[in-house]
């Protein structure tokens, strides 16, 4: 199976610009999660969707938001940006059922490198 | 809240030698742990999980309920254990994961 992609790899944007970021996950996964990398906060969780619906969000501002299509692809969108928001964004696929708690291994794409000038 | 603690950002050790990157969690539930490795431009990828038991690549990690830890062990370090390791933490609610810090492990010849 092709694993998890991410386009762009690399987006350089200025401050108030907002941005677009696409995931397309593991053929047959219907969840798929996001997060923010950056030296000084490491790992952080944005949100989690699965089957189009948001499942869980994670305490970032409403700047952030998500969607996901019913080919299970997602787009995450920052509006308004800031210089904090310079990071890697990580999407990750699960074959998670969405009932109950879900220890299905998450498989990380490449990360969209995102510069904020 | 969920929290993981990684102490240690930098490991360094000799190859054959035993490493040990430790991990301490704080969850009211029950939780899931899992142990995940970033090489060197590669994506991060699953190294090995709690509810597994299994050891991949010589590494194992065993939970301590009473210590809050899920330290990660091997007992003879090789070169290309050199990597980003990340200990993270699944809440029984959902599929949210909550990551430490990381320890950057070098692994010297």
């Amino acid at each position: 199976k092709a694993g998890v992609t991410q386009t762009p790899r690399y987006l350089i944007k200025t401050r108030g610009q907002q941005v677009t970021l696409s995931c397309s996950p593991i053929s047959g996964h219907r969840s798929v999660s996001w997060y923010q990398q950056t030296p000084g906060q490491g790992l952080q969780f944005l949100f989690e969707y699965f089957s189009e619906t948001q499942r869980n969000k994670g305490n970032f501002p409403g700047r952030f938001s998500g969607r996901q299509f019913s080919n299970s692809r997602s787009e995450m969108n920052v509006s308004t940006l800031e210089l904090g928001d310079s990071a890697l964004y990580l999407c990750a696929s699960s074959s998670s059922t969405g009932q109950g708690p879900s220890y299905n291994e998450q498989f990380f794409g490449p990360g969209t490198r995102l510069t904020v000038l | 809240a969920q929290r993981v603690t990684q102490p240690e950002k930098l490991l360094s050790v000799f190859k054959g030698a035993p490493v040990e990157l430790k991990c301490n969690y704080s969850y009211s539930g029950s939780p899931e742990l899992f142990w995940y490795v970033q090489y060197s431009r590669q994506r991060l990828q699953l190294l090995l999980r709690h509810i597994s038991r299994e050891s991949i690549k010589g590494f194992t990690a065993d939970l301590n309920k009473g210590e809050t830890s899920f330290h990660l062990k091997k007992p003879f370090a090789q070169e290309e254990d050199s990597a980003m390791y990340y200990c993270a933490l699944i809440e029984t609610s959902g599929s949210r994961l909550t990551f430490g810090e990381g320890t950057q492990l070098t692994v010297n010849p």
